[in-house]
């Protein structure tokens, strides 16, 4: 991998239902890992930044693991809701003071 | 605690002006990046510095300049606008203290290019 890569690129979510999402990342040289949510005319908001090997973090219904060996990160929601709606970004460092660098994210509609 | 201000918020250029998005943060951050958003390519980094006195280059810094001289402030400059740079442009800030900082956006700047 050797960019930053999020999949699927668009996903429907029943109203209820749980989903998840991946961020593959350049697992070469790796310092953090970030999760971003945007709303639709706002700006990207900080949900998690992750730097540990098999770390989990968990914000309300939303939670995110990272394995640093092969270079992934799964975002999860827990039954989701009207106002999950968002675009999910992830985002990589490679060392302290490089750059950070986006994947394309993942468009999650939540259907009523 | 106003975080990061960007201004203007919305601007028309012609082919070839020359302008200044300006970005201001007041939580002391060291960290500074401006990103373009374009349909489909989520977030580009244009440029970033870590510093006051130093800058970078991101992934696309072609047309772009930019300065660092306080903290506080990371003006992005345009020298001659081509309709390419139209674009929402987002500038970040973040401490440096550890690998744990996240990103704290400002709302955007929306440029046009005509």
């Amino acid at each position: 991998i050797l960019n930053v890569e999020q999949s699927p690129q668009s996903l429907h979510v029943q109203e209820g239902d749980s989903t998840n999402f991946t961020c593959s990342f350049p697992s070469s040289n790796f310092y953090a890992l970030h999760w971003y949510r945007w709303e639709t005319a706002k700006s990207p908001e900080a949900l998690f930044v992750m730097t540990l090997n098999g770390d989990e973090k968990k914000k309300g219904r939303i939670s995110a693991t990272l394995n640093t060996k092969e270079g992934y990160s799964y975002l999860y929601i827990k039954g989701s809701q009207p106002e999950d709606s968002a675009t999910y970004l992830c985002a990589s460092e490679k060392n302290r003071d490089d750059k950070i660098i986006f994947g394309k994210g993942t468009r999650l509609h939540i259907l009523p | 605690n106003a975080g990061v201000t960007q201004t203007p918020k919305f601007q028309v250029l012609k082919t070839g002006q020359s302008m200044t998005l300006q970005c201001a943060q007041d939580m002391n951050h060291e960290y500074m990046s401006w990103y373009r958003q374009d349909p489909g390519m989520g977030l580009r980094l244009i440029h970033y510095s870590v510093g006051a006195g130093i800058t970078d280059q991101g992934e696309v810094p072609n047309g772009y300049n930019v300065s660092r001289s306080t903290t506080e402030d990371f003006p992005l400059r345009l020298l001659s606008a081509a309709p390419s740079q139209t674009s929402v442009y987002f500038c970040a800030s973040r401490r440096r203290t550890g690998p744990d900082q996240p990103q704290h956006f400002g709302d955007g700047t929306r440029l046009s290019i005509l």
